[in-house]
C-alpha cells in the first residue's frame, strides 16, 4: 500500500487566481512526478524530480512550476490559473527499492472558471 | 527509447466473459512491465508487474499477464469479467530497475456489459 497524499482532491477557482496543489509521500522515495490527465485520456508528464533541489520539465509543456525542498514534499503551483488548466493532476513517486514501481496519489481535480 | 502501445482504446465484454487487454512495448534493454488500473475520479493503482523470473505474473482482482519477449508483449487477461472491473487500464514500461524513464501507454477503457 502506497502512502502518497494529494490535497485538495477537488477545487474550483476563478481565472487569474494562484493555486498550489500539495503532494506528500511518507515512503522516502527519491523520485517524484506530476502528471496531467484529462477525463478518459492518457497521462502527460509535466514535471519530475530525482531528489531534493532537483526539478525538471516533462514531456508536456506546462505553465505550472514545482519545487522540491524536502524529500517528502513536491508541490505544484499555478501563478495565474486559466480555464485551459482545468484537468486532473496526479502526483506519483518511485524508488528502486520498490522494484522501480510508480505509486500514485488519488489525484487533484482542478476546475478554473 | 521506450514506447508502449495498447491495441484498442475501448474494449467491451459481457459479464463472465474473458477479458483480454493488449499491450506491446519496445525497449532497448530488458524491461520491467506494469499494468495499472484507474477507477473514475481516482489515481492509478498497481495491478501487477513483471521484473524478472516467471513470465506469468498474477495480480490483484484475478488478473494476470504474461511477458512474451519474442512478441514484445505483456497482455492482461482475466478469465471471467465482473461489473466492478469496468475501469481504465494502463500498461507501462521502465528500463529495468535502474532505468530513469517510465513510459505509460495511452490506456484502454474496459466496459463490462450485464
Amino acid at each position: 500500500e502506497a502512502d502518497i497524499y494529494q490535497t485538495p482532491r477537488y477545487l474550483v477557482i476563478g481565472t487569474g487566481k494562484k493555486i498550489t496543489l500539495e503532494c506528500s509521500q511518507t515512503m522516502g522515495h527519491d523520485k517524484m512526478y506530476w502528471y496531467q490527465q484529462d477525463p478518459g485520456m492518457e497521462l502527460h508528464l509535466i514535471h519530475y524530480s530525482y531528489g531534493v533541489n532537483s526539478t525538471e520539465k516533462g514531456d508536456l509543456s506546462s505553465e505550472s512550476t514545482v519545487s522540491r525542498i524536502r524529500t517528502e514534499h513536491f508541490p505544484l503551483t499555478l501563478e495565474s490559473a486559466r480555464p485551459s488548466h482545468t484537468s486532473q493532476y496526479l502526483c506519483a513517486s518511485r524508488a528502486r527499492t520498490s522494484g522501480n514501481t510508480i505509486y500514485f496519489g488519488e489525484g487533484s481535480w482542478l476546475t478554473v472558471v | 527509447a521506450q514506447s508502449v502501445t495498447q491495441l484498442g482504446s475501448h474494449v467491451s465484454v459481457s459479464e463472465g466473459a474473458l477479458v483480454l487487454l493488449r499491450c506491446n512495448y519496445s525497449s532497448s534493454v530488458p524491461p520491467y512491465l506494469f499494468w495499472y488500473v484507474q477507477y473514475p475520479n481516482q489515481g492509478l493503482q498497481l495491478l501487477l508487474k513483471y521484473t524478472t523470473g516467471a513470465t506469468l505474473v498474477k495480480g490483484i482482482n484475478g488478473f494476470e499477464a504474461e511477458f512474451k519477449k519474442s512478441e514484445t508483449s505483456f497482455h492482461l487477461t482475466k478469465p471471467s469479467a465482473h461489473m466492478s472491473d469496468a475501469a481504465e487500464y494502463f500498461c507501462a514500461v521502465s528500463e529495468g530497475n535502474y532505468g530513469q524513464n517510465f513510459v505509460f501507454g495511452p490506456g484502454t477503457r474496459l466496459s463490462v456489459l450485464p
